[in-house]
């Protein structure tokens, strides 16, 4: 049980497009998803959490516009790079919060999307 | 405001060898302690976790003692394999939170 996927795997596109990544929750439902950044040989940049229904909480530095974040459903976020520029280059990673009342709400990972901006 | 610092890698070692990788935290309040495991290519797994002081986390031969009194989480293994190369991440959550903080992450690779 508690597992979370995401479509794509990787992805390459040219410098100026818009990429979307989806991240859902296969088997609960999640309240709050949040999507990472991570660098080659470095460790998780929390970018943002999303609770559905509810605008997504960026962390400081992270551009709201550049990374859109969408929690439409109790399984599902996406994660629209827009304008995507070769800086943008990376594995993005989400994870998922089951609902559980009281105490602390465990994290599950996606496999993560990488993605390559040419 | 809340950190964790892991040893440097890559650590490099022998099957059947003897591992630690250091941890040390840095909270205010008092966290929820958790090693995740990252294999290539993959996404972040859970190994273990300890949610009170003097807590043992243990999964698969891997344990951490949550000491408070040095605010340390540090990862040991009696005796690795080649199957445990990884990227292993400790980190923390407040009390009823949701933000886990990451450390750096230390390469553990195992040789036969």
């Amino acid at each position: 049980g508690a597992v979370v996927s995401q479509h794509p795997s990787r992805v390459i596109c040219k410098s100026g497009t818009s990429v979307k990544i989806e991240c859902r929750s296969l088997d609960f439902q999640a309240t709050t998803m949040f999507w990472y950044r991570q660098f080659p040989k470095q460790s998780l940049m929390l970018m943002a959490t999303s609770n559905e229904g509810s605008k997504a909480t960026y962390e400081q530095g992270v551009e709201k516009d550049k990374f859109l974040i969408n929690h439409a459903s109790l399984t599902l976020s996406t994660l629209t790079v827009t304008s995507a520029h070769p800086e943008d280059s990376s594995f993005y990673i989400c994870s998922a919060s089951p609902i559980i009342a009281g105490g602390y709400n465990e994290q599950f990972f996606g496999p993560g999307t990488r993605l390559t901006v040419l | 405001g809340n950190s964790v610092t892991q040893m440097e890698g890559p650590v490099t070692l022998s099957e059947e060898a003897f591992l630690t990788i250091n941890c040390t935290y840095t909270a205010t309040g008092y966290p929820s302690l958790f090693w995740y495991v990252q294999y290539p290519g993959e996404g972040l797994q859970l190994l273990l976790k300890a949610t009170k002081a003097d807590d043992k986390g243990s999964n698969k031969g891997f344990e951490a003692t949550y000491r408070k009194e040095t605010t340390s989480f540090h990862l040991e293994k009696g005796s690795v394999q080649v199957s445990d190369s990884a990227v292993y991440f400790c980190a923390l959550n407040m009390e009823y939170g949701n933000k886990l903080v990451f450390g750096a992450g230390t390469i553990l690779r195992v040789k036969s």
